[in-house]
């Protein structure tokens, strides 16, 4: 079974604090996505990754950065939060070519007060 | 861009069927998937269909797929109250399989 995993469930973090939000994946794959999740907006792609180093933007990345030093880890970085970035985070994996698409992380929620 | 679109809500009664829609705009879409989120957890893939398919059946899960008006549907037989969840739906994006657009989500409320 495909494992992913993330850091916290549950974040509190304060305006201005640096916050990092770790994903770890078990089945060797090679493609890694962190996604936000707001109601009534659907998911929405932050960031993803192809490959280790390689990082591509997603959809919203403005407030963000990521980090995939290592194949099974991919990390998301928030420089300074802020109250707009509270939501739901959803890491999710894939190997490079899939018929399965996506397993997902259980998410973190992250408020930011 | 592209949109995928679909209502926010739908109250059924245990046993009756539920049907959940989603309108997609990418024409070049390969698969199309429906994810499930229970409560306070990830999303998990429920079932898949092939563009060049009209309806694919699992147990009680039927996708129909209609590419002239770009929309999928998702019915559910003799629906349970551990269907009660959020329903996605979701286009590979540029015809590619690993980059995907969601929907918004529809919430499946059953009712016992």
């Amino acid at each position: 079974d495909v494992k992913v995993t993330q850091s916290s469930r549950y974040l509190v973090k304060r305006t201005g604090e640096k916050v990092f939000l770790e994903c770890v994946q078990d089945m060797d794959h090679e493609n890694m996505f962190w996604y936000r999740q707001d109601p009534g907006l659907g998911l929405r792609l932050i960031y993803f990754s192809y490959d280790v180093k390689m990082k591509e933007k997603g959809d919203i990345p403005e407030g963000y950065s990521v980090s995939r030093e290592k194949k099974e880890r991919f990390s998301l970085i928030l420089e300074s939060a802020s109250t707009n970035q509270t939501s739901m985070y959803l890491c999710a994996s894939s190997p490079r070519q899939s018929l399965d698409t996506q397993y997902f992380g259980p998410g973190t929620r992250l408020t930011v007060l | 861009g592209e949109d995928v679109e679909q209502s926010l809500f739908l109250s059924v009664r245990e046993g009756d069927s539920s049907v959940i829609n989603c309108t997609y705009t990418d024409s070049s879409s390969t698969y199309l998937y429906w994810y499930k989120q229970e409560p306070g957890a990830g999303l998990q893939l429920l079932t898949y269909i092939f563009s060049n398919m009209d309806m694919k059946q699992d147990q009680r899960l039927t996708v129909l797929l209609n590419k002239k008006d770009k929309h999928l549907s998702l019915r559910i037989a003799d629906t349970q109250t551990g269907d009660s969840a959020i329903y996605f739906c979701a286009e590979t994006y540029g015809g590619a399989t690993n980059k995907l657009i969601f929907g918004t989500g529809t919430l499946l409320a059953v009712q016992p």
